[in-house]
């Protein structure tokens, strides 16, 4: 079955640097790649929808790759501030109709 | 857009009574809602998916019994936990999806203790 990896452990970033958060799956390539923004006691906000025949999208100071080669996706948050600090979810889907599968989430701080 | 809603945000109730938890799509129909429970530092865990005016599709391992599913309209899903027992407190997501979109929209999630 298809399983996904986040980085289990926080990662901490100065405040104006870029954070990298990655995203590994195993088996097949999904349709779909996801990433959501979870607070502590809230629900996921989603961010981005990244396709298989996408390379790259970006939102804002949020960038999203897809390397279906490496099964692998990074999130890119530039000029990072405190209130970027979340536990981010990466999910996929196979196709269209398929349930979400959702990652464990990597805690980012943003240290001021 | 594609605001979700969630009622109540917590409750705490004693054990063997029944707890209803109501999810709505504020501005958008929601042919597709789902249910996931999560515990604390863990990963979304999906207990149903849930369609209108259809009964519910349970993961393994849920017992439909125990977490009855209505889909009553395009708007307004519920989970109801009947004979709530400690082992049932958890933080419950709801989140609903705007077909054809891909993308879910998560109510804030309730939070049940059981005492």
């Amino acid at each position: 079955s298809q399983k996904i990896e986040q980085n289990s452990e926080a990662l901490n970033i100065q405040e104006g640097k870029t954070a990298t958060l990655t995203c590994n799956y195993t088996n097949y390539s999904p349709a779909y790649l996801q990433w959501y923004r979870q607070d502590p006691g809230r629900g996921p906000v989603f961010l981005l929808l990244i396709r298989e025949n996408e390379k790259e999208k970006r939102k804002e100071r949020l960038k999203v790759t897809f390397d279906t080669t490496l099964k692998q996706s990074l999130f890119h948050i530039t000029a990072s501030q405190p209130a970027d600090s979340a536990t981010y979810l990466c999910a996929l889907a196979m196709n269209r109709d398929d349930k979400i599968i959702f990652g464990k989430g990597t805690r980012l701080h943003i240290l001021p | 857009g594609a605001v979700v809603s969630q009622h109540p945000s917590r409750v705490i109730c004693k054990s063997g009574t029944s707890v209803k938890i109501e999810c709505r799509s504020l501005d958008f129909q929601a042919t597709t809602m789902f249910w996931y429970r999560q515990f604390p530092k863990k990963s979304l865990m999906l207990m149903a998916t849930s369609n209108e005016g259809s009964k519910a599709t349970y993961e393994q391992g849920v017992e439909k019994d125990k977490f009855l599913i209505n889909h009553a309209s395009l708007t307004l899903s519920t989970l109801t936990v009947t004979s709530a027992h400690p082992e049932d407190s958890s933080f419950y997501i709801c989140s609903a999806r705007d077909v054809p979109r891909i993308e879910q929209f998560f109510g804030p999630g309730t939070r049940l203790t059981v005492l």
